[in-house]
C-alpha cells in the first residue's frame, strides 16, 4: 500500500528556533493535512491544504505556523519560533478527496522543544 | 460543532475475550465516522469507516463497528481479542464536504494473557 513519509522521525530544537517538518504525501493525493498529538492527549487538527492554499485551519495554527508545497512532492510545516508547548508528535496526512476518503497518515515527527 | 467522545480512557480485556470500545459523536448532519488504531511509536492506521448504507461496517483485523443514529454512537467491536490488538484506538468524525477530521481522546486497550 502507498505510504506517507515524514522526516525526520525525531527533532530536538531550542526554544525560539525555527523548525521545518517534512512530508511526502501519496503521489496522486490532492488534499494534505497536518495534525499534532501532545503526549497523552488527543490528535488535533492543525491545517488542511488544497490547490496550493490553506483550505481550513484550527485556532492552534497561529502566525507562528506556515505550510508550503515547495515542489510537486513535498509538503512542509514550519514553526517560526518554537515554544515549549509546541513539543508534540506531528502527523502529516493526505487524501484523494476531502473527508469522504480516508486519510493516510505518516508515522509522525516527534518534536521536542527544550 | 463536531465533537467526539470516547468515554473510556483505557480498557483491559483478556486474550480471546470480546471487546467493545465506545464512541459518541455530535454533529448536525450525517457524519462520516472512522476508527483508527495507533500502535506505540507508530502512525495512525484506518480500521474502518462509515459513510452511508449498511450501519454495520466491517474493517481490517476482524474489527467491526455499528452506526446507531438514535444513540449518536459508533462503537467498535471485536469478538475475540488477540495480544497484538493492544494499542490506542481513536474514533473520529469528518464533516460532509469538510476538510478536517475531528478525533476523540482515544481509548488505550490492554490485553492480558
Amino acid at each position: 500500500e502507498p505510504e506517507v513519509t515524514q522526516t525526520p522521525s525525531h527533532q530536538v530544537t531550542q526554544m525560539g528556533q525555527e523548525v521545518i517538518l517534512r512530508c511526502v504525501p501519496i503521489s496522486n493525493h490532492l488534499y494534505f493535512y497536518w495534525y499534532r498529538q501532545i503526549l497523552g492527549q488527543k490528535v488535533e487538527f492543525l491545517v488542511s491544504f488544497y490547490n496550493n492554499e490553506i483550505s481550513e485551519k484550527s485556532e492552534i495554527f497561529d502566525d507562528q505556523f506556515s505550510v508550503e508545497r515547495p515542489d510537486g512532492s513535498n509538503f512542509t510545516l514550519k514553526i517560526r519560533s518554537t515554544k515549549l508547548e509546541d513539543s508534540a508528535m506531528y502527523f502529516c496526512a493526505s487524501s484523494k478527496d476531502r473527508a469522504e476518503e480516508k486519510l493516510f497518515f505518516g508515522s509522525g515527527t516527534q518534536l521536542s522543544v527544550l | 460543532a463536531q465533537s467526539v467522545t470516547q468515554p473510556d480512557i483505557h480498557i483491559t480485556v483478556s486474550e480471546g475475550a470480546s471487546l467493545e470500545l465506545r464512541c459518541n459523536y455530535s454533529y448536525g448532519a450525517t457524519p462520516y465516522l472512522f476508527w483508527y488504531v495507533q500502535s506505540p511509536g507508530q502512525g495512525l492506521q484506518l480500521l474502518l469507516k462509515y459513510f452511508s448504507g449498511d450501519t454495520l461496517v466491517q474493517g481490517i483485523k476482524g474489527f467491526e463497528a455499528e452506526f446507531k443514529r438514535s444513540q449518536s454512537s459508533f462503537n467498535l467491536r471485536k469478538p475475540s481479542v488477540h495480544w497484538s490488538d493492544a494499542a490506542e484506538y481513536f474514533c473520529a468524525v469528518g464533516a460532509t464536504g469538510g476538510f478536517k477530521t475531528i478525533f476523540g481522546a482515544g481509548t488505550r486497550l490492554f490485553v492480558k494473557a
